[in-house]
């Protein structure tokens, strides 16, 4: 079956502009995760969704960042104000159940953006 | 001081060899363990879950010290196509999120 997907799978953009990455997660799955993971770095943790909600929002670096999800399904990370730093492999996951036992979770192929 | 600790290597051996990595955890809260496997400018993908008994899967087998709070893996035989950076990731149920390792990187040599 379809796994997850992301769009665009690349974005440059020039500093201070917004920008609005897409992820569609494998149908069924009920939670859905945004890591950043910068050249060479490990993931970093952004945000994480049980359905529509978003019970940890600690990874988001600033208020520039917000992320939402509709049906419980596609979310969106909107990055406003984007600043060079921000460059980076975004990417989405997705698991079947959130707090499990066996929570494999599955990455989209990601979305890199590059701040000019 | 990190959440999830390995040493990123890169680790180069030539085909054949037996190598292993590890990796420690600050948390001891932390429930259930993984090893993620991510080829170079591809997402990650589960390689295998790790159990306090230890479990193996072909010529890979992944062990866990609750105690000591670290993680191992251990390859034997390498291939060419081992090639990547293997992702030491936790989690602790109640946060539903895992937590990754900087990674290791692997070279494996003709």
């Amino acid at each position: 079956g379809a796994g997850v997907s992301q769009s665009p799978s690349n974005k440059v953009t020039e500093k201070g502009k917004d920008v609005e990455l897409r992820c569609d997660p494998i149908s069924g799955h009920t939670a859905l995760y945004w890591y950043r993971q910068s050249l060479g770095q490990g993931l970093e943790f952004l945000i994480y969704f049980q359905g529509n909600s978003a019970p940890d929002k600690s990874g988001l670096p600033s208020d520039r960042f917000s992320a939402e999800r509709t049906g419980g399904s596609v979310s969106t990370l909107t990055i406003q104000r984007t600043q060079q730093e921000d460059s980076a492999v975004y990417l989405c996951a997705s698991s079947l159940l959130g707090a499990a036992r066996d929570n494999e979770q599955f990455f989209g192929p990601g979305t890199r953006l590059t701040v000019l | 001081r990190k959440e999830v600790e390995q040493d990123p290597g890169p680790f180069n051996v030539p085909e054949g060899a037996t190598v292993a990595f590890n990796c420690t955890y600050s948390n001891s809260a932390s429930q259930s363990f993984f090893w993620y496997r991510q080829d170079c400018r591809k997402e990650p993908k589960l390689l295998m879950s790790v159990y306090s008994s230890g479990n193996e899967d072909g010529r890979f087998t992944a062990q866990l010290n609750r105690a000591s709070q670290y993680i191992s893996l251990l390859i034997r035989d390498s291939k060419l196509s081992d090639s990547a950076t293997y992702l030491c990731v936790v989690n602790i149920w109640s946060d539903g999120k895992l937590i990754f390792g900087q990674g290791t990187t692997l070279q494996v040599k003709p």
